[in-house]
């Protein structure tokens, strides 16, 4: 199984809802990520995950909550977005290394949450 | 400066042309990805490279270190290649930074 799984595929919601987006892998990856892809755009990282801990964050504003409960999932909990955060947000996994994703590893994506926030 | 630029950014192809997609960087990278998008948005991992060639099926990734530079080669190429082409870079220093360059869209008419 190589597949990488996002739910849902779509989201529509208001300014002041909290939704969750949901990533998960059955590979035994231990490194995952979280991308912020506008239109027209390359992807953008937002997170990462090393052994169920978060070990990157490039800044990314606090109305963006990502979690790890376990080595197969990863969220991101949304609160308070702005209509400048819609967008498609992509999860990946890759098979990582000991602290950090230290090893080069090719990155398996999953399919994508298109995000609206009216 | 972008520390990725790809070239080009449009290319439109007919069925069976031997396709060339280039990357430029400019920082000391530990790896390049080539990655691959269709429309809708489902991102696909072509070729993680440090140096030399990579081949898979009609697609090949070679990487210059020296000249900080890579290509994505397309042979025989179909209307089902037609797709966005990425390159990113990753970088190991006191933190991971992996760049993406702004792609280059390929369509290929049968």
């Amino acid at each position: 199984d190589t597949e990488v799984t996002q739910t849902p595929k779509h989201l529509v919601m208001g300014m002041t809802n909290k939704k969750s987006l949901k990533c998960e892998q059955h590979m035994g990856h231990r490194a995952m990520y979280w991308y912020k892809q506008k239109a027209k755009k390359p992807p953008e990282l937002m997170f990462v995950y090393s052994y169920e801990k978060l070990s990157i964050n490039e800044s990314v504003p606090s109305r963006f909550s990502p979690e790890c409960p376990n080595s197969s999932l990863l969220n991101l909990h949304l609160h308070a977005l702005q209509p400048e955060d819609s967008a498609l947000y992509l999860c990946a996994s890759s098979q990582g290394g000991s602290g950090s994703p230290r090893r080069t590893d090719t990155q398996y994506f999953g399919p994508g949450t298109r995000l609206t926030v009216l | 400066k972008n520390e990725v630029e790809q070239s080009p950014q449009n290319l439109t192809a007919q069925e069976g042309e031997f396709i060339t997609i280039n990357c430029s960087y400019s920082v000391g990278i530990s790896a390049l990805h080539w990655l691959q998008q269709h429309p809708g948005g489902g991102i696909v991992s072509l070729f993680m490279l440090s140096s030399g060639k990579k081949k898979h099926g009609r697609l090949i990734a070679t990487i210059n270190i020296q000249e900080k530079h890579s290509s994505l080669h397309i042979t025989a190429s179909h209307p089902r290649d037609s797709a966005v082409y990425i390159c990113a870079v990753e970088i190991w220093g006191s933190n991971y930074k992996l760049t993406f360059g702004k792609g280059t869209l390929l369509t290929v008419n049968p």
